[in-house]
């Protein structure tokens, strides 16, 4: 079952902040969070596991709600390079050997 | 270190022929997965393999292939190409199975006429 995300597409100037989501139907074990520019390959971010805390590099940070089924990707004071694809993709158990189901993805602009 | 890569990077055919896209991961790495992804969607599991096995597998039909050589490097076989295969063919690496990131290659977009 596929993970939904929210929104679908978002605009944001330079500094302003974001919050992308995703959820999924079914309990999850592990969400992960790429970001996928036009025309290249995704981007690993970050992985949050069952019973894990909050991550965040930079001004990137996620948390994973594991009882709601639900992670949010938080971006702030945004950047110019942080627009492209956001993509989150989830494992439902320890060993489901990568088999990463990706949502849909939420496109974000940043625009000076 | 080298990432994740693919050959050939862009692939022409026609409807009812066959298609071998490879992949060589990062060194080290034992797990190589594949995806689809069609333009304005997310990546779609194709095949996960481990160890030179097939240890999980999307909702594709049989015409899909894979496998893993000695050396952790892949090839996908697509047989009997429709239209409707046409997409980017994404690898990907991790050095060991489960909750891993994934290292994607920059993929082998492949166009059906």
């Amino acid at each position: 079952q596929q993970p939904v995300q929210s929104p679908q597409a978002v605009i944001l100037r330079e500094g302003e902040d974001a919050v992308i989501n995703c959820s999924s139907s079914k309990a999850l074990y592990s969400v992960h969070w790429y970001r996928q520019k036009h025309g290249e390959a995704p981007v690993f971010l970050m992985i949050l596991l069952k019973g894990g805390e909050q991550k965040g590099h930079d001004k990137i940070s996620a948390s994973f709600n594991e009882k709601k089924q639900q992670s949010s990707l938080y971006l702030t004071a945004s950047q110019l390079s942080y627009s492209g694809t956001y993509f989150c993709g989830t494992e439902i158990d320890k060993t489901s050997y990568d088999k990463v189901i990706f949502g849909p993805g939420t496109s974000l602009s940043v625009i000076p | 270190d080298a990432g994740v890569t693919q050959s050939p990077t862009h692939l022409i055919k026609t409807r009812g022929q066959h298609v071998t896209l490879r992949c060589s991961p990062i060194s080290g790495h034992k797990s190589v997965s594949w995806y689809q992804q069609v333009l304005g969607q997310g990546p779609q599991f194709i095949f996960q393999y481990y160890e030179k096995e097939e240890r999980g597998r999307g909702n594709f039909p049989d015409r899909f292939s894979a496998r893993q050589f000695p050396n952790y490097s892949s090839e996908l076989n697509v047989n009997a190409l429709l239209l409707g295969d046409s997409a980017l063919y994404l690898c990907a690496s991790s050095a060991i199975v489960g909750n891993q990131p994934q290292h994607f290659g920059d993929g082998t977009r492949l166009s059906i006429l």
